[in-house]
């Protein structure tokens, strides 16, 4: 399979501590995207990466959020000290810089107890 | 106000149905145009882009209007797997794509 992939597909934790989930886009895809979705609404933009630069974030990812994709390659979403408002499925897309088609991933479920 | 908005539905028909989908949004520099489609508990997936001149893939036709800032899409002759929720998105460029909150179809026998 060649698509995006995420890990793990599913996270229960206890609120207070730290997660970190993990994205692998298509392979010859520079762009890498983080959006979250709650329950009822559509996927909200988080951040995005071409190659390993970070070039925008939304006021969404506040100081407890941190993202990273230091080779170019995969991504990683961290979140310190979760709180019950971070349940969410966290997506990951991926596309080539000049096509618009942004391709996701099957998601990390992430629920703060 | 959000930046795309969409009628949540749900919209109920019959198999063999024709049903239409409308959305509007509020950035004017907005470039790009998508309709997406999510199955329950699963990631979104392309269905069409939509162009100011309109494009048709088989039962889905969608429609763009940049003076109304408004989009459609129809399906005809329903079927019981187009049950999904159809998400409508714009982007202002190559980057972020802003999502509306859905529109919710189920089709029944």
């Amino acid at each position: 399979d060649t698509g995006v992939s995420q890990n793990p597909r599913h996270k229960i934790t206890k609120r207070g501590q730290n997660v970190t989930f993990r994205c692998d886009p298509i392979s010859e895809h520079n762009r890498l995207y983080w959006y979250r979705q709650t329950l009822g609404q559509g996927p909200e933009f988080l951040t995005y990466f071409q190659n390993e630069a970070q070039l925008e974030k939304s006021r969404l990812l506040s100081d407890r959020f941190s993202a990273e994709r230091p080779k170019g390659s995969f991504s990683t979403l961290e979140i310190q000290r979760t709180e019950q408002g971070d349940s969410a499925m966290y997506l990951c897309a991926s596309s080539m810089t000049g096509l618009e088609t942004q391709y996701f991933g099957p998601g990390t479920r992430l629920l703060v107890l | 106000r959000k930046e795309v908005e969409q009628d949540p539905g749900p919209f109920n028909v019959p198999e063999g149905a024709t049903v239409a989908f409308n959305c509007t949004y509020s950035n004017s520099a907005s470039q790009s145009f998508f309709w997406y489609r999510q199955d329950c508990r699963k990631e979104p997936k392309l269905l069409m882009s939509v162009y100011s001149s309109g494009n048709e893939d088989g039962r889905f036709t969608a429609q763009l209007n940049r003076a109304s800032q408004y989009i459609s899409l129809l399906i005809r002759d329903s079927k019981l797997s187009d049950s999904a929720t159809y998400l409508c998105v714009v982007s202002a460029g190559f980057q972020k794509l802003v999502f509306g909150t859905g529109t919710r179809l189920l089709v029944s026998p």
